[in-house]
């Protein structure tokens, strides 16, 4: 089962932040929290992950709360190809690979 | 550009009648990776090859095989198709070469079974 749990859809007004939360309140210690998103009728991207430190790179921003029991993702300037379904799981990272276990995922519309 | 790809796109194939579907990679990874996404759901993962070990779920059914003949390519047989098993079909590579574990995936192939 997923170990994750987001609110099922979201609204976005075009040009604004986007800010998706993710609780993971049984993380363990070495889980890492991965964001990825699905367009419609394509496979799921990869957007960014991270273990304790916030992160960022050139699509999105990943904040994790220092408890590490929850998480938000940024799109700063939302775009219309960013509506899509965003999923937040949490796996080991490093080399040990695996699965991605998917939960329902918060669908993300951003409007004009 | 390096990617994986799947063919065919779009796959209609008849109740009981054995079906293939294929996926290659030009990322050189050595992990791949089969999902199921039925309509309006999460994908699932059904089986993974980790270089040449197969992997496979414990809820997968025994109507799912697959294959992986090398690094590039790797095959999804579906024995005897029912009309559950009508869904996007996911392949993803990823490289246990660095500490990313990210996963790329392909366009999907979406089976109708008639």
């Amino acid at each position: 089962d997923a170990k994750t749990t987001q609110p099922p859809s979201m609204d976005c007004a075009e040009g604004r932040a986007a800010n998706l939360p993710c609780n993971h309140s049984t993380i363990s210690g070495n889980e890492y929290v991965y964001w990825y998103r699905q367009i419609h009728s394509q496979g799921p991207q990869y957007i960014i992950h991270g273990l304790k430190n916030n992160e960022t790179n050139e699509m999105a921003s990943l904040i994790i709360t220092e408890d590490r029991k929850s998480s938000t993702l940024i799109l700063p300037h939302a775009t219309l190809r960013d509506t899509a379904v965003y999923y937040c799981i949490v796996r080991p990272g490093g080399n040990q690979g695996g699965k991605l276990i998917f939960g329902q995922g918060t669908e993300l519309s951003v409007k004009p | 550009d390096a990617m994986v790809i799947q063919n065919p796109r779009y796959q209609v194939t008849q109740f009981g009648k054995p079906v293939t579907l294929s996926c290659s990679q030009t990322l050189n990874h050595n992990v791949m990776y089969w999902y199921q996404q039925k309509s309006s759901q999460a994908p699932k993962l059904l089986f993974h090859y980790y270089d040449k070990d197969f992997n496979n779920e414990a809820d997968t059914p025994d109507n799912f095989q697959s294959r992986r003949p090398n690094t590039s390519f790797c095959f999804l047989d579906i024995r005897s198709p029912g009309l559950g098993d009508a869904a996007m079909y996911l392949c993803a590579t990823s490289t246990s070469r660095t500490g990313i574990n990210e996963q790329f995936f392909g366009p999907g192939t979406r089976l109708t079974v008639l």
